[in-house]
């Protein structure tokens, strides 16, 4: 099984539908992280979490809002999509590096999501 | 303004060959580079990473050399196998940032037979 898995891989909805994207981790992981991708660009992030009372915002927050529901689940919403929300987005889970060492992210398979 | 960026979208390299892959960054703060593969359909996977006080880290097929006074990285796979045709990001952090990862559009490496 996946040690990180995302639900669903694939949506189609329409504009200003409220839209959930669910991540789920078995790794024991702390923290947390969304990221969308766009064409020709590289990961960008949304939001993160370093454990379950603790949410930041990353680069591009706005009209995006997660929930951190327990250590193993992180879900992200867009509360009323728009077109330049269709993206491929990803959850990504990592724990706190060694001391001299960074820490590395593991990744689920992506939702591909399109608003029309 | 993009931090970290990989200039080539694409490479076509031989079998057995080596494949070389640059990464360019104008933030002299990052504390650690790392570079990710991605097959379709799936996520990201963790290739390897250099510190910022290295100039060279090697796995096995894969190095990455980090030139630091020219804000510059590559990673090299010789080798090169069918395998290891996919998408290649480079990515970079640093202490200040709380080590949040900043990623390149990355290369999409072809291994031709």
């Amino acid at each position: 099984d996946a040690d990180v898995t995302q639900t669903p891989r694939n949506r189609i909805t329409k504009t200003g539908k409220r839209i959930m994207l669910e991540c789920s981790q078995t790794k024991g992981h702390d923290r947390m992280y969304w990221y969308r991708q766009d064409p020709g660009l590289g990961l960008r992030l949304i939001y993160y979490s370093f454990d379950v009372k603790d949410i930041n915002k990353g680069e591009i927050s706005d009209g995006y809002s997660v929930s951190r529901q327990a250590q193993a689940k992180f879900s992200l919403s867009l509360e009323s999509a728009i077109p330049n929300q269709t993206a491929l987005y990803f959850c990504a889970t990592s724990e706190v590096g060694a001391i001299g060492s960074t820490d590395t992210q593991y990744f689920g398979p992506g939702t591909r999501l399109t608003v029309l | 303004d993009q931090q970290v960026k990989q200039n080539s979208p694409s490479l076509s390299v031989q079998e057995g060959r080596i494949s070389i892959l640059n990464c360019d960054y104008t933030n002299s703060m990052f504390d650690y580079f790392l570079w990710y593969k991605k097959y379709p359909a799936e996520g990201p996977t963790f290739l390897i990473s250099i510190s910022s006080i290295k100039d060279k880290n090697e796995d096995g097929r894969f190095t990455v050399f980090l030139n630091k006074s020219a804000k510059h990285l590559s990673l090299h796979i010789v080798p090169s196998q069918p395998g290891d045709s996919a998408v290649y990001f480079c990515a970079a952090n640093s202490m200040d940032s709380n080590y949040q990862l900043i990623w390149g559009a990355g290369t999409k490496l072809i291994i031709k037979p």
